[in-house]
């Protein structure tokens, strides 16, 4: 199985600050197809996740454009332009290009 | 609009089976696959396994021995079925739409005699 290592396990910002996540997969995670099928979750207290980046770089529709994604083959990272407090909770990245699909383990996000 | 609504039993028995049903609305099962997600309480997700919208299921490696996912396409809904359950299965059970964009609220499942 594709095992994903997020870095780092926790992160702590204030406001306005740009911080950047590294999610590593153990194997290329570019498909057959030419796709790259990794994404990025956020899931806040209490909630379901919510996507906020799919096939590595593409803005899912409402999320706002601080969220960034870049990467290929097996390194990959998330960058937030400027946080801001709802953006607080815990981040995943996730692959779905080589069955069984699997997540990271999480980098929390905290106000410093 | 798109929605997911799991349920089933909050409790459930160790060595018993769990059931839980997905109920979507605003797409077709036919069209778009789902996906089953745990968490346990304080821990990272877990993906369990995807059924297509052709049928066809893929499984979590270490639950593929006691894991069943189905559908009925025509009630729009999706079945999840885990044999001998253990107190490590409690947590949080999701599904989602494949494409990880619509997620349940999600059922909180606890293992416990």
């Amino acid at each position: 199985d594709v095992v994903l290592t997020q870095t780092p396990p926790t992160l702590s910002a204030t406001i306005g600050q740009s911080v950047s996540i590294s999610c590593r997969s153990s194997q290329s995670l570019l498909h057959s197809n030419g796709n790259t099928y990794l994404n990025w979750l956020l899931q806040r207290p209490g909630q379901p996740p919510q996507l906020l980046i799919y096939l590595v770089s593409r803005l899912e529709s409402g999320v706002p454009n601080r969220f960034s994604g870049s990467g290929s083959g097996t390194d990959f990272t998330l960058k937030i332009s400027g946080v801001e407090a709802e953006d607080l909770g815990v981040y995943y990245c996730v692959q779905s290009t080589h069955a069984p699909w699997t997540f990271g383990g999480g980098t929390k996000l905290e106000l410093k | 609009q798109v929605q997911l609504k799991e349920s089933g039993p909050g409790l459930v028995k160790p060595s018993l089976t769990l059931s839980l049903t997905c109920t979507v609305s605003g797409f077709s099962l036919s069209s778009y696959g789902v996906i089953w997600v745990r968490q346990p309480p304080g821990k990272g997700l877990e993906w369990m396994g995807v059924i297509w919208g052709n049928g066809n299921t893929n499984y979590n490696s270490a639950l593929k021995s006691r894991l069943s996912i189905s559908r009925d396409t025509s009630k729009s809904q999706v079945f999840l079925k885990m044999n001998n359950l253990q107190t490590e299965d409690t947590a949080m059970y999701f599904c989602a739409r494949w494409a990880f964009d619509y997620w349940g609220q999600g059922v909180m499942v606890t293992v416990s005699s």
